[in-house]
């Protein structure tokens, strides 16, 4: 139990336009997602925390605007790179946590999303 | 600031032998410790956790042991085997709240050698 599922895996898109990355609890159903960013040989960054039902809090230096969260229910959230740079090329990994009283007390990680801007 | 450091980027080890990677965190509020271990291009997989009320956590191979005065833990992997090589990150968070926010190290490459 408890899988996170991201898609795409990869993507490659033009510098200018707009990357959409879905992150699903296959599983369970998650009160709260995260969202990271890892660049190569670099730890695992807090982007922003997603709640179903409400705005995501980003952490300092994460631009709302550019990364656009949607977390619509328990089991889905989504991260918009907007107007994607090649800055933005990195690796977005997403975790959930499941309801309380599921027992768990662990962030559960999706296998992430290589992002690759041109 | 980085609150939770691993200061050896990688380590080298024969199968076997016994990999110890190290974690030292400074936010003397943290008070659960969880290890990740991650392959390139894909998510970090848990390993193994530990509560501020302990200073010992065992799980199979993995023991974790934290030294709150010292504010450092570290992972113990006994024997080590090839397959244990990735890259080990350390957490920490406020409150066993699985919603919680993670504070990851920057990880330490470990590499067992057959």
């Amino acid at each position: 139990g408890a899988v996170v599922s991201q898609h795409p895996s990869r993507v490659i898109c033009k510098s200018g336009t707009s990357v959409k990355i879905e992150c699903r609890s296959l599983d369970f159903q998650a009160t709260t997602m995260f969202w990271y960013r890892q660049f190569p040989k670099q730890s695992l960054m807090l982007m922003a925390t997603s709640n179903e039902g409400s705005k995501a809090t980003y952490e300092q230096g994460v631009e709302k605007d550019k990364f656009l969260i949607n977390h619509a229910s328990l089991t889905l959230s989504t991260l918009t790179v907007t107007s994607a740079h090649p800055e933005d090329s990195s690796f977005y990994i997403c975790s959930a946590t499941p309801l309380a009283g599921g027992g768990y007390n662990e962030q559960f990680f999706g296998p992430g999303t290589r992002l690759t801007v041109l | 600031d980085q609150q939770v450091k691993q200061n050896s980027p990688s380590l080298s080890v024969q199968e076997g032998r016994i990999s110890i990677l190290n974690c030292d965190y400074t936010n003397s509020m943290f008070d659960y410790f969880l290890w990740y271990k991650k392959y390139p291009a894909e998510g970090p997989t848990f390993l193994i956790s530990i509560s501020s009320i302990k200073d010992k956590n065992e799980d199979g191979r993995f023991t974790v042991f934290l030294n709150k005065s010292a504010k450092h833990l570290s992972l113990h992997i006994v024997p080590s085997q090839p397959g244990d090589s990735a890259v080990y990150f350390c957490a920490a968070k406020r409150g066993n709240n699985a919603g919680n926010m993670l504070t990851f190290g920057g990880g330490t490459r470990l590499m067992v050698k057959p």
